[in-house]
């Protein structure tokens, strides 16, 4: 067990709805970063968040959008939802900002189904 | 081209082997290797990590960095059934936006 979860775990929902996803980070954790797992596609970076600020941007679409909270929890809200969006979305966690050797530790993963 | 090329696999070797696990990566940038491992509908977990080039051991896993032809091996000795998992490498240089580059995984079954 990382220490990092996530919820929900299963989501299943329709084309053009939104929803949002949960992550509590790692107490004392001050990064929290979010990743799309498909199968043809591999693990992707979305976004960071440091202390309740934007940190690092990777490929995350204009229809998602993160923040992060005082509590330092984290939500990702997806919107207009595509079926290309189905996959597993994870949330990790890590002490510092993210340089050099800060680990990230990864929670369970959302599963997230568009039909 | 990706920054950082693995092969899916899957590998599938016998107990006991010694498996090895490669990427390759374009960015000389790099200063920082890692391996994660990802069980079936688990998160991935963080094996071993390198700065620069060299080996590191930790039990029975070595992790290899070859700086000059940009190549990054793990090597598992006497690998065991509860190795089958995906391995992950990921690549990341320091600078004010520091994130991991990763590669998209190689699936490893090992074989009782």
């Amino acid at each position: 067990d990382s220490g990092v979860t996530q919820t929900p775990k299963h989501l299943i929902t329709a084309t053009g709805q939104r929803v949002t996803l949960r992550c509590s980070p790692r107490s004392g954790d001050l990064s929290v970063y979010w990743y799309q797992q498909s199968l043809d596609q591999g693990l992707q970076f979305l976004i960071q968040y440091y202390n309740g600020e934007e940190r690092a941007k990777g490929n995350i679409l204009e229809r998602f959008s993160a923040q992060q909270f005082p509590d330092l929890h984290s939500e990702l809200n997806l919107s207009s939802l595509e079926l290309g969006d189905s996959a597993l979305y994870f949330c990790a966690s890590s002490e510092e900002a993210g340089e050099g050797t800060d680990t990230q530790y990864f929670g369970p993963g959302t599963r997230l189904t568009v039909l | 081209q990706k920054e950082v090329e693995q092969d899916p696999g899957p590998l599938s070797v016998p107990e006991g082997a010694i498996v090895s696990l490669n990427c390759t990566y374009s960015n000389s940038a790099f200063q920082y290797f890692m391996w994660y491992r990802q069980y079936s509908r688990k998160g991935p977990e963080l094996l071993m990590y390198t700065y620069s080039s060299g080996n590191k051991e930790d039990g029975r896993f070595t992790a290899q960095v070859d700086k000059s032809s940009k190549y990054i091996s793990l090597f598992i000795r006497d690998s065991q059934p509860s190795d089958s998992a995906t391995y992950l490498c990921a690549s990341a240089y320091m600078d004010s936006n520091y994130q991991l580059i990763w590669g998209a995984g190689t699936k490893l079954i090992i074989k009782p």
